[in-house]
């Protein structure tokens, strides 16, 4: 298994607290994303990342905002937690290349009150 | 665009029954195609992949062939188990760093 560990793996927080989740990796890949998962619509692209200091947004990055300042580590920030933000959020990792696969951490699910 | 359109949920089979999951895609250029599953609380992992038309993936008796023709990639298996309950998505890569998937199909099966 691909070396991604994601923190918290359980977050429940108020509306208007800010809130940061971690991706961690161990396979040194180049790019790594951060992804939404809600009912109906499958998985969105919040921010990619294509190296240290990197970023680009994906189709649902209002609200939210990324860093990475070491190959390994990729965060997702919310400024100010909203309801609409409550969803299960997927890191993900990948070697360049059209041939290259993602390889998913397990998870974080954030309820925001 | 690229966008992945996947036949909606859920689909419930009985065991040893023959499984289709349909996905069709939009794609500028010349993309790669993934399945991927998602077991009950964990992330998704790839399931099978081809990188060009007419291409077959499989894996653990599921297939999928790359057809460009019909624009479509969907996945079969000849026998499902059990063990095969999840969410199944499709989805695809032009680029190589942005990938689009479709909104997943979650499949039951009883004994």
């Amino acid at each position: 298994d691909a070396g991604i560990t994601q923190s918290p793996r359980h977050k429940v927080t108020e509306t208007g607290t800010p809130v940061t989740l971690r991706c961690h990796q161990t396979e040194n890949h180049r790019y790594m994303y951060w992804y939404r998962q809600d009912p109906g619509h499958g998985l969105r692209l919040i921010h990619y990342s294509y190296g240290v200091k990197d970023t680009d947004k994906g189709e649902v990055s209002d609200g939210y905002s990324v860093s990475r300042s070491k190959t390994e580590d990729f965060l997702l920030t919310l400024e100010s937690a909203t309801s609409s933000q409550t969803s299960v959020y997927f890191c993900a990792i990948s070697e360049l290349g059209v041939t290259g696969e993602l390889f998913f951490g397990e998870g974080s699910r954030l309820t925001v009150l | 665009g690229n966008s992945v359109t996947q036949m909606e949920g859920p689909v419930t089979l009985s065991e040893e029954a023959f499984l289709t999951i349909n996905c069709t895609y939009t794609a500028t250029g010349y993309p790669s195609l993934f399945w991927y599953v998602q077991y009950p609380g964990e992330g998704l992992q790839l399931l099978l992949k081809a990188t060009k038309a007419d291409d077959k993936g499989s894996n653990k008796g599921f297939e999928a062939t790359y057809r460009k023709e019909t624009t479509s990639f969907h996945l079969e298996k000849g026998s499902v188990q059990v063990s095969d309950s999840a969410v199944y998505f499709c989805a695809l890569t032009s680029t190589g760093n942005q990938f689009y998937f479709g909104t997943g199909t979650s499949l039951t099966v009883i004994p």
